[in-house]
C-alpha cells in the first residue's frame, strides 16, 4: 500500500545482533501497530502506539522495543535477534482505535512486510 | 475475552464454484467485522467490513452478512476465479483491540 513503507522487507541477520524495522506511514494516522506472523500462530500483536512518544505492549513483546518520535515513523527494534524472532514483520494504521464504532475509521491498513531470518 | 475461530484450510476448488468460509465470533459490545485478504508475498488487504448487526459488506464478488443471532460473518463467493487464491482473514475490532482468526487458504484450480 503507497501509505505505509516497510523496511527493510528482507533482512537476514545473525544471533545476537540488533536489528530495526523501520515503518512510514503518509496517512497521518494516529494508531500504529506492529504484529509478526508465524505459521500456526496468526497474526500476533508485538506494541502499538496511540500518538508520538505513546506506546504499549502487545501480546508478545519480550524481546522487542518500539519508539515513535513523530507521527510518520515508528520503529521496532530487536536489542538482540534470536532465532525465534525469525518471522515476516507486518506494521498497520489505523485512524481511529479498536472499539471505536461508527463510521468504520478503525479499519487496519498494512504494509507489505518485512521478512527477518536470525541464524 | 473477544476472539475469532474461523474454518482451517486449505480450501481447493474448481473455478467458478461456490465459496463459503465460515467465521464465527465471541465479543462483548458491538464490535465491527472485517473480512481481510493476503495475496503471496503481500500484507493483508481489507476485502469487506460490516459495522453493525445485519449489515451486509461487499466487495469483488465476495459478500458477508455480520449475524448478532448467531455471532458469525461468513464470506461467501458465487463464483471463485484462479485470482482469488490467496489466504483470508476474519477480524473483529473489539474493546481495545483487534482480533485476528487464524487464516484459511483458498486454492483456486482452473
Amino acid at each position: 500500500d503507497a501509505g505505509i513503507t516497510q523496511s527493510p522487507r528482507h533482512k537476514v541477520t545473525e544471533t545476537g545482533t540488533p536489528v530495526t524495522l523501520r515503518c512510514h506511514q503518509t496517512e497521518n494516522h494516529r494508531y500504529m501497530y506492529w504484529y509478526r506472523q508465524d505459521p500456526g500462530h496468526g497474526l500476533r500483536l508485538i506494541h502499538y502506539s496511540y500518538g508520538v512518544k505513546d506506546t504499549d505492549k502487545g501480546e508478545v513483546s519480550d524481546g522487542y522495543s518500539v519508539s515513535r518520535s513523530k507521527t510518520e515513523d515508528f520503529l521496532l527494534t530487536l536489542e538482540s535477534a534470536t532465532s525465534s524472532q525469525t518471522s515476516v514483520y507486518f506494521c498497520a494504521i489505523s485512524e481511529s482505535p479498536p472499539g471505536r464504532v461508527g463510521s468504520g475509521a478503525n479499519v487496519l491498513t498494512f504494509g507489505a512486510g518485512s521478512r527477518l531470518t536470525v541464524l | 475475552g473477544d476472539s475469532v475461530t474461523q474454518m482451517e484450510g486449505p480450501v481447493t476448488l474448481s473455478e467458478e464454484a461456490f465459496l463459503t468460509i465460515n467465521c464465527t465470533y465471541t465479543a462483548t459490545g458491538y464490535p465491527s467485522l472485517f473480512w481481510y485478504v493476503q495475496y503471496p508475498g503481500e500484507g493483508l488487504q481489507l476485502l469487506l467490513k460490516a459495522t453493525k448487526a445485519d449489515d451486509k459488506g461487499s466487495n469483488k464478488g465476495f459478500e458477508a452478512t455480520y449475524r448478532k443471532e448467531t455471532t458469525s460473518f461468513h464470506l461467501e463467493k458465487g463464483s471463485v476465479q484462479v485470482s482469488d487464491s490467496a489466504v483470508y482473514f476474519c477480524a473483529l475490532s473489539g474493546f481495545n483491540k483487534f482480533y485476528f482468526g487464524s487464516g484459511t487458504k483458498l486454492n483456486v484450480k482452473p
